[in-house]
This record gives C-alpha cells, structure tokens and sequence, in this order.
C-alpha cells in the first residue's frame, strides 16, 4: 500500500551492529505495528502502538526497541543485530475510529534485514 | 489466547480448477476474520473480511469466504483460478477493539498451467 513507506527496502548489516528500519503512513491512522516474517513462521508482532504515547511489546520483542516519533512515524531498532534477527520486516497501520473497519491493518512493502 | 491454523502449508492447483484454502481459529468471543494475499517480493494486501453479518463475505479479485463459527473456520475459495493467483495466502483473527492480529503461518499457493 503507497500509503504506507518503509526504508530501507533492503539493508546487509554486521553482527553487533544498531539498526534503524523506518515507518512512515499518510493514511491518517492512530494504531502502528511491527511485524517480522520467517519463512513457515507467518507474521510475529514485535512491538504495537496506539497512539503517540502509547508503546507495547508483542509477541517477539526481546533484541527490539520502537519510537513513536509522531502519530505518522513508527521506528523499529535493533540495538545490537544477531544473525537470527535476519527476516522480512513489515509496517502496519490501522485506525480505532474508521467505522466498520476497526482492526484492519494496512500493510508497507518490507524491508529485508540481512545480519551477517 | 486467539490462535489461527493454516492446515495446508503448499496447495497445488491447475489453472482454471477452484481453489479452497483452510483456515481454522480459537478464539472465545466473536471474532474478527482476514485473509490477506502476499505476492512474491510485496506486502500483504487485504482480499476480504468478516467482523459480523452475512457469513459468506466476498473480497477483491473474486474471492470469497464463508465464516461457520459451529466449525471455527473461515475457508476462502475462488471458482477459478488464474495464474497471477500463485503468491502466499494468510488468514488473521482479532476482535472488536483489540487492535491486535494474529495471523496463520501462510498456505503457498502454485498454480500449474
């Protein structure tokens, strides 16, 4: 979905190294997520937010940090990247108050992480 | 703790034949119902939903899917399929307010000529 920009699409990085992924939506939504995809494992929630002021961790979240800059920027850290934190990362959006479509999420295109 | 399962990990169908794709969910109250469709190198585009009413729900790209809360599924099908169909399907369950999904681990789609 256009509405919903992830950078960078794709980032090769070291053991040990801290890593910065990017959300970023203009579709006006309060509630953003963070999502890692493994092949067979489907989408796991690392960290959710409903509005600026409010953070929480998921179902993966040790080895992550997020910041909720403002209500359209969502960040997702890495403070210290491993090798088994090599995955496809999405961006999700939703809104709490979009009548009939309470838990939708729209998705970003990904960006693939590669620890070496 | 809602939970969703995808039973068929690949499914193979010719072009042209029907597709059914299974997805069964727990979850104690009334859920919440997706299936997103993931094409090779995209993100997750939403094909349909189910939060209340009609339990046959149609989506984009001629899918549908019936909710049956006495079986806990919520199966999608297509009459027939076409080859741009091939891409990774994934069922999600939520509810009302909860803003969390939890999503299925995926059933590949191939579609063979």
């Amino acid at each position: 979905d256009a509405d919903v920009t992830q950078t960078p699409r794709n980032r090769i990085t070291k053991t040990g190294k801290r890593i910065m992924l990017e959300c970023s939506q203009t579709k006006g939504h309060d509630r953003m997520y963070w999502y890692r995809q493994d092949p067979g494992l489907g989408l796991r929630l690392i960290y959710y937010s409903f509005d600026v002021k409010d953070i929480n961790k998921g179902e993966i979240s040790d080895g992550y940090s997020v910041s909720r800059q403002a209500q359209a920027k969502f960040s997702l850290s890495l403070e210290s990247a491993i090798p088994n934190q090599t995955a496809l990362y999405f961006c999700a959006t939703s809104a709490s108050l979009e009548v009939g479509n309470t838990d939708t999420q729209y998705f970003g295109p990904g960006t693939r992480l590669t620890v070496l | 703790a809602q939970s969703v399962t995808q039973p068929d990990i690949h499914i193979t169908v010719s072009e042209g034949a029907s597709l059914e794709l299974r997805c069964n969910y727990s979850y104690g109250a009334t859920p919440y119902l997706f299936w997103y469709v993931q094409s090779p190198g995209q993100g997750l585009q939403l094909l349909l939903k189910y939060f209340s009413g009609d339990t046959l729900v149609q989506g984009i790209k001629g899918f549908e899917a019936e909710f049956k809360r006495s079986q806990s599924s919520f199966n999608l099908r297509k009459p027939s399929v076409h080859w741009s169909d091939a891409a990774e399907y994934f069922c999600a369950v939520g509810a009302y307010g909860y803003s969390t999904l939890t999503f299925g681990k995926g059933t590949m789609l191939l579609v063979s000529p």
